[in-house]
């Protein structure tokens, strides 16, 4: 059974469009959601965070969460060059002491 | 602005020989964690840790792995025999609660 399934992408937008990033998970008791970037050869990095049903907005970076459908999402607007990484969704399941469970990552290129 | 740190950057290793990946996570965090990836694949729990014990260890973490806190700075992971499956990312990570925060990580490669 698969945990957090992501859109397998590759993802192209040019630059200045929004980008979509789509996850659902499975386990209903999920309680915690986040989005890392991961640039080519480098570790994840936390960009948002999302605990509640509905939106959270940070700068350029909107994540949605829908419980009820067990879907979080991504949007990034203005997309720029810099922003061409693999994103990755990951799932605190709630019952544990914080494990993160990671989707497969949706690899994203902004072209100029 | 306080980071995770991990030593070192890369390490090889003979199949069955021991290694000691060690990390540094932000100083006012209680909760510690490791994970692994493996090239190409998704990130992968393997341990977290907090007040001094595991709090909770993934099927990977085998009798071949441990983890240590030696200090009040830093975090370890020993991994006792390894084996070729054994290359990786390994990437720690630490938080307060709720958000991890990963170190830079050690790529292992065991030949």
């Amino acid at each position: 059974q698969k945990e957090v399934e992501q859109n397998s992408g590759p993802l192209s937008v040019p630059e200045g469009a929004i980008a979509s990033l789509n996850c659902t998970y499975s386990d209903r008791v999920s309680q915690s959601f986040f989005w890392y970037r991961q640039y080519s050869g480098k570790s994840p990095e936390l960009i948002m965070s999302i605990y509640s049903n509905g939106d959270k907005e940070d700068g350029r970076f909107t994540a949605q969460l829908n419980k009820a459908s067990q879907y979080v999402s991504l949007l990034i607007r203005d997309s720029q060059p810099s922003d061409s990484a693999t994103y990755l969704c990951a799932v605190d399941r709630g019952s544990t002491l914080g494990r993160l469970y990671f989707g497969r990552g949706t690899q994203l290129t902004v072209w100029p | 602005e306080p980071e995770v740190t991990q030593t070192p950057s890369h390490q090889v290793t003979q199949m069955g020989q021991e290694v000691i990946l060690r990390c540094v996570p932000i100083s006012n965090h209680l909760y510690f964690y490791w994970y692994r990836q493996i090239l190409g694949q998704k990130v992968e729990f393997l341990v977290s840790f907090y007040n001094n014990e595991i709090s909770e260890k993934s099927e990977i973490f085998d009798d071949q792995f441990s983890v240590e806190r030696p200090d009040g700075s830093n975090f370890t992971l020993k991994i006792r025999s390894t084996k070729l499956e054994d290359s990786a990312m390994y990437f720690c990570a630490s938080s307060d609660w709720g958000e991890q925060y990963f170190g830079p990580g050690t790529r292992l490669t065991v030949t």
